[in-house]
């Protein structure tokens, strides 16, 4: 098991409504990326955090949004909730060094099913 | 644009069998690549990385990888495969100097006692 965790573990909100999902990076990990892993496919990247700031975004809407504090945890908040949105969430931490050849360390993530 | 393909999705051998789970990549420059495994409603567990260096990567549970920079292809294979070893496998990409793990589609594996 890593040390990473995510709550909650299950999710159901109605289309329009607003969520916010929550992790704990693995300690000594300075960097959080969220990533939306819709049924039947690959895990795609929304975004990452590092030192409390968005350093890269995926191909996701502004609804999207993160945060990360100074504990190196982390919230994804998704607004205006669409019934596309429902997909397993995955909060992976890592300690990125010069080179970023470092592997990232994933939760257990949130299943969230919008209705 | 990155792409990372698992042309099988599903691989089903016997166990003692050897396993081989295939993935090939379209990046540019080196890219640094990665196997993941994922059980039933889990998360995804690092398995091994290629950095440079050797082609052959040695990683978790006795599991190893071919990088073949020709055929840009890094193939996940296990000598002698275990029931437990049934899951879904995820063959990852990140270019040098990016912070973006892509992803292929996954591959199901099945061993059959």
């Amino acid at each position: 098991e890593t040390g990473v965790t995510q709550s909650p573990t299950h999710l159901i909100k109605t289309r329009g409504q607003q969520v916010t999902l929550r992790c704990s990076s693995q300690s000594g990990h300075n960097t959080v990326s969220w990533y939306q892993q819709a049924l039947g496919q690959g895990p795609q990247f929304i975004f990452q955090y590092y030192r409390e700031e968005e350093n890269g975004r995926g191909n996701f809407p502004p609804r999207f949004s993160g945060l990360q504090f100074p504990n190196y945890s982390s919230e994804l908040n998704v607004n205006a909730l669409e019934l596309d949105d429902s997909a397993l969430y995955l909060c992976a931490s890592s300690s990125v060094g010069l080179y970023m050849n470092t592997e990232a360390f994933f939760g257990q993530g949130t299943r969230l099913t919008v209705v | 644009a990155q792409s990372v393909a698992q042309p099988e999705d599903q691989v089903n051998v016997a166990e003692g069998n050897p396993l081989t789970v295939k993935c090939t990549y379209s990046v540019s420059g080196n890219p640094y690549l990665f196997w993941y495994v994922q059980y039933p409603n889990r998360g995804l567990q690092f398995l091994l990385k290629y950095i440079t260096g050797d082609n052959l990567v040695k990683g978790s549970y006795g599991f190893e990888a071919e990088f073949n920079k020709s055929q840009t292809s890094f193939h996940l294979k296990k000598p002698s495969a275990l029931v437990s070893d049934s899951a879904l496998y995820f063959c990852a990409v990140r270019p040098r100097g990016d912070y973006k793990l892509s992803f292929g589609a996954g591959t199901t594996v099945t061993v059959r006692a």
